[in-house]
């Protein structure tokens, strides 16, 4: 059974409209976050918390905010979604050993 | 900043032959360094990691040394697999102590044909 879940899994949205991605874990880890995957960029860091009702910025913060209500939930919110934010979306959490479990993935199409 | 440089984009080789991933990286401090590997459809997952100088790390066959002299850690198989076939991240941390916050580098995607 999946300790990471994402949802939705995949989603389209309009330029300008709000979106949610939300993640759920059972590892009962501490660290979580949200990360950002393009083709020729890799994996970078948007968001991250340590603790509930804390969130911290990561390496690019912009146009992005992030909730975190309990130590089971991460949320990503994109308050005016831009063509330039289409990409897939990793959740992760982890232990704080370097070692980060990842969900599946949510591919955002924003037209 | 922190940064990781892998050199191939992508890498296409045969069933049985050597494969070598070039990881550079640039760190403040005194990084711990991780290989991670991505399967289609899937999350990214931990392959191993070392944490200084000279320690080597190594797992299903792949294996990489820290070596602070010339800030590398690439990652070597000496006879691929097509199951090998994923997206290969390199990837560091350094807070303090802590591993929380990773910086990846851009990824190699590796083809092996049968």
């Amino acid at each position: 059974e999946a300790a990471v879940t994402q949802s939705p899994r995949s989603k389209v949205a309009v330029t300008g409209g709000k979106v949610t991605l939300s993640c759920h874990q059972t590892n009962n880890h501490d660290y979580m976050y949200w990360y950002r995957q393009d083709t020729g960029h890799g994996l970078r860091l948007i968001h991250y918390s340590y603790v509930a009702d804390s969130t911290e910025k990561g390496d690019i913060p912009d146009g992005y905010k992030a909730s975190r209500p309990s130590q089971e939930n991460f949320s990503l919110i994109l308050e005016l979604a831009s063509l330039s934010q289409t990409a897939v979306y990793f959740c992760a959490s982890s232990l704080n050993t370097g070692q980060l479990y990842f969900g599946e993935g949510s591919k955002l199409t924003v037209l | 900043g922190d940064s990781v440089t892998q050199t191939e984009g992508q890498v296409a080789l045969s069933e049985e032959d050597f494969l070598t991933i070039h990881c550079n990286y640039s760190a403040s401090g005194y990084p711990t360094l991780f290989w991670y590997v991505q399967y289609p459809g899937e999350g990214p997952q931990l392959l191993f990691r070392a944490s200084r100088d000279k320690e080597k790390g190594s797992s299903r066959g792949f294996e990489a040394t820290y070596d602070k002299g010339t800030t590398s850690f690439h990652l070597r198989k000496a006879s691929v697999q097509e199951s090998d076939s994923a997206v290969y991240y390199c990837a560091l941390s350094v807070s303090g102590g802590s591993n929380a916050k990773l910086t990846f580098g851009k990824g190699t995607k590796l083809s092996v044909k049968s």
